[in-house]
């Protein structure tokens, strides 16, 4: 059974404040990705890993970083957080696909993010 | 721009019917479309999968079709229990490109 964990289901913090959030999954996975969650607009991606210490930007990096510096973990980080990055933010994981397809991805429950 | 859109935000069913959930994209090179699950307080959860080169693909209860001239996709739920209550978010994914779109969601609510 795969197994993606997060850090914190909720976390408040204040604005200008450097928040990390951390993934961790279990199942030896390449792929690793960053979502946030918002009404109405579904999941968006802010980045993705396929390998350690490789990283891809996705639809909206911007004001996120990330890091990959073992296989199993990847953690998001907000340099300075801004009240417009409250959301709930989803990890996933996946293996590297060998056919045209991408493999499934398995997510994590979640870190509701609050920033004041 | 969203790429792929469910446009019922909400759809109420009662149970033993049929939970008809649709999905639209707009880019056409999409070739693998997918169907998830999301219980409050967890993370979606895989539930079925569709490629290009078929139009239909059944799992159980679920049904997942695809019309690739309209570009649309829709999950068929027969019969809706109420425990199929969640938010079913479509997503789909082009060849070679190492992420899925995701759709708004909509929220199932089956009642008893």
């Amino acid at each position: 059974d795969v197994k993606v964990t997060q850090s914190s289901r909720y976390l408040v913090k204040r604005t200008g404040e450097k928040v990390f959030l951390e993934c961790v999954q279990d199942m030896d996975h390449e792929n690793m990705f960053w979502y946030r969650q918002d009404p109405g607009l579904g999941l968006r991606l802010i980045y993705f890993s396929y390998d350690v210490k490789m990283k891809e930007k996705g639809d909206i990096p911007e004001g996120y970083s990330v890091s990959r510096e073992k296989k199993e973990r990847f953690s998001l980080i907000l340099e300075s957080a801004s009240t417009n990055q409250t959301s709930m933010y989803l990890c996933a994981s996946s293996i590297l696909s060998n056919t045209r397809y991408q493999e499934t991805q398995y997510f994590g429950p979640g870190t509701r993010l609050l920033v004041l | 721009d969203q790429q792929v859109k469910q446009n019922s935000p909400s759809l109420s069913v009662q149970e033993g019917r049929i939970s008809i959930l649709n999905c639209d994209y707009t880019n056409s090179m999409f070739d693998y479309f997918l169907w998830y699950k999301k219980y409050p307080a967890e993370g979606p959860t895989f539930l079925i999968s569709i490629s290009s080169i078929k139009d239909k693909n059944e799992d159980g209860r679920f049904t997942v079709f695809l019309n690739k001239s309209a570009k649309h996709l829709s999950l068929h739920i027969v019969p809706s229990q109420p425990g199929d209550s969640a938010v079913y978010f479509c997503a789909a994914s082009i060849y070679n490109f190492n992420k899925f779109y995701f759709g708004s969601g909509t929220k199932l609510n089956v009642k008893p």
